[in-house]
């Protein structure tokens, strides 16, 4: 049971680039979310999704693309790389219909935009 | 919308002493969640401690416990006989109560520091 895993670890791209950060999750749950971590900010939530086929946008969408065609994978997409979105990058999952259960984190993606 | 505030960005403490940290939250709804998680250097996020809002009891995990105060907003996180391994960054959330509203408010953090 791997949990949460996040791939790369770490990324450097230049002003422009597109990638993809890849989220995948093996405990079956429904939910799954992306957010960006900043210094002095906290975790703000970036897209969501409440199963495959469903995805809606969080708190700082812009910039960013994601598409759940799994249950197990939530890639979030960069589509022209901008210094703004250098941060850590969280996917997290929760079970279905949780009302207790917190939400697991992976470990994150640093990524520097240059 | 809801917003979570942690006035306090860092806090230090002395092995084996107490240290409280401080959230408030904003809210017009009455079912709801709130948690603590941790952060350590190495950015894993670590669930600490849930409460739920109809619960009057405040939770408690091991050296861990909260002060629930609903009708104030608040939520601190009281850490007992604090250890070297407690020092990180520590997180307040809030989650609402609604099924499938398992987005999670995250305040801005707190740093705490453990004093040898």
């Amino acid at each position: 049971n791997a949990g949460v895993t996040q791939t790369p670890k770490f990324q450097v791209l230049k002003t422009g680039q597109s990638m993809t950060l890849q989220c995948a999750q093996d405990m079956n749950h429904e939910y799954m979310s992306w957010y960006r971590q900043d210094p002095g900010m906290g975790l703000r939530l970036i897209h969501y999704s409440v199963g495959a086929g469903i995805t809606d946008q969080g708190e700082v969408p812009n910039g960013y693309n994601v598409s759940r065609s799994t249950t197990e994978d939530f890639p979030l997409r960069l589509l022209s790389a901008a210094p703004s979105q250098t941060s850590v990058y969280f996917c997290a999952s929760s079970p279905p219909r949780s009302r207790t259960y917190e939400q697991y984190f992976g470990p994150g993606t640093r990524l520097t935009v240059t | 919308a809801q917003t979570v505030t942690q006035s306090q960005p860092e806090m230090s403490v002395q092995e084996a002493e107490t240290v409280t940290l401080s959230c408030t939250y904003d809210t017009s709804e009455s079912d709801y969640y709130l948690f603590w998680y941790k952060q350590p250097p190495s950015r894993q996020m670590i669930l600490v401690i849930r409460q739920e809002a109809y619960k009057q009891q405040n939770a408690t995990e091991n050296r861990f416990s909260v002060n629930f105060q609903k009708a104030a907003k608040s939520f601190s996180l009281k850490i007992s006989d604090s250890q070297l391994g407690d020092a990180a960054m520590y997180f307040c959330a809030y989650r609402s109560g609604g099924g499938g509203s398992e987005k999670l408010v995250f305040g801005k953090g707190t740093k705490l520091t453990v004093n040898p």
